[in-house]
C-alpha cells in the first residue's frame, strides 16, 4: 500500500541554524500539508499546498518557513532560524484529489529537537 | 473559525470494558467533514474514520462505533470492549471543503489496563 514518507526521522539542531524536513508524497496526490505538534499538544495545521502555491497558511507559518516541491515528488518544509519553540514533531501529509477522496494520509513525523 | 473540542483529557479503565470518546465541534460551513485518528505510542497518525456532514448514518466497524449528531454538533466514539492495544491518544479533527486543511481537538488519552 502506498505510503507518505518523511526523512529524518529526527533532527536535532541548535538555534538559529536552518533545517529542511523532507517528506515525499503518495504519488498520485495533489493536495499536500504540514501540520506540527508540540509535545503532550494537539497537532496543528502549519501549510497547505497545491497546484505548486500555498493555498492556505496558519499563524504559526511566519517568514521563518517555507515550502517547496522542488522535483514533483518531495516536499520540503524549511525553517530558516530556529527557536526553541520550533521542537516539535513534524508531520507531512497528503490528499487525493478532491472528490475522489477527503482522507488525508499522514506520515510517520519527523522529531525536531532545537536546543 | 472552525474548532474541535475533546472535553475529556484522560480516560483509564480496565480491559473489556466499553469507553466514549466525546468530540464537539463548531463551524460555520455547511458542508464539512469529520474525522478521528489515533496517535499509539509510537507516534504516527492512524487514520480511523471520514464522516461527511450530509450523512448521519452511524457507524460500525469491528469494536468501533462512531455516533455523528449534527443536531449536537456531536462525533462521538466509542471502543467496545477495550483491550490493551488500544492505548493510545486519540483525536477528532474537522476540515471544511475549501482546502480541507485538518482542525484538530486537544485529544484524550485512552489508557487500558489488563
Amino acid at each position: 500500500e502506498p505510503e507518505v514518507t518523511q526523512t529524518p526521522s529526527h533532527q536535532v539542531t541548535q538555534m538559529g541554524q536552518e533545517v529542511i524536513l523532507r517528506c515525499v508524497p503518495i504519488s498520485n496526490h495533489l493536495y499536500f500539508y504540514w501540520y506540527r505538534q508540540i509535545l503532550g499538544q494537539k497537532v496543528e495545521f502549519l501549510v497547505s499546498f497545491y497546484n505548486n502555491e500555498i493555498s492556505e497558511k496558519s499563524e504559526i507559518f511566519d517568514d521563518q518557513f517555507s515550502v517547496e516541491r522542488p522535483d514533483g515528488s518531495n516536499f520540503t518544509l524549511k525553517i530558516r532560524s530556529t527557536k526553541l519553540e520550533d521542537s516539535a514533531m513534524y508531520f507531512c501529509a497528503s490528499m487525493q484529489d478532491r472528490g475522489l477522496s477527503y482522507e488525508q494520509y499522514f506520515g510517520p513525523g519527523t522529531r525536531l529537537t532545537v536546543t | 473559525a472552525q474548532k474541535v473540542t475533546q472535553a475529556q483529557t484522560e480516560i483509564s479503565v480496565v480491559e473489556k470494558e466499553d469507553v466514549t470518546l466525546d468530540c464537539v465541534y463548531e463551524t460555520r460551513d455547511t458542508t464539512y467533514y469529520l474525522f478521528w485518528y489515533k496517535q499509539p505510542p509510537s507516534g504516527e497518525l492512524v487514520f480511523l474514520i471520514r464522516r461527511n456532514s450530509f450523512d448521519e448514518q452511524n457507524e460500525i466497524s469491528g469494536r468501533y462505533s462512531w455516533n455523528f449528531q449534527k443536531s449536537t454538533s456531536s462525533f462521538n466514539f466509542t471502543i467496545t470492549a477495550s483491550q490493551v492495544v488500544d492505548s493510545a491518544v486519540y483525536f477528532c479533527a474537522l476540515s471544511g471543503i475549501n482546502d480541507y486543511k485538518l482542525s484538530f481537538g486537544a485529544g484524550t488519552t485512552v489508557t487500558v489496563r489488563a
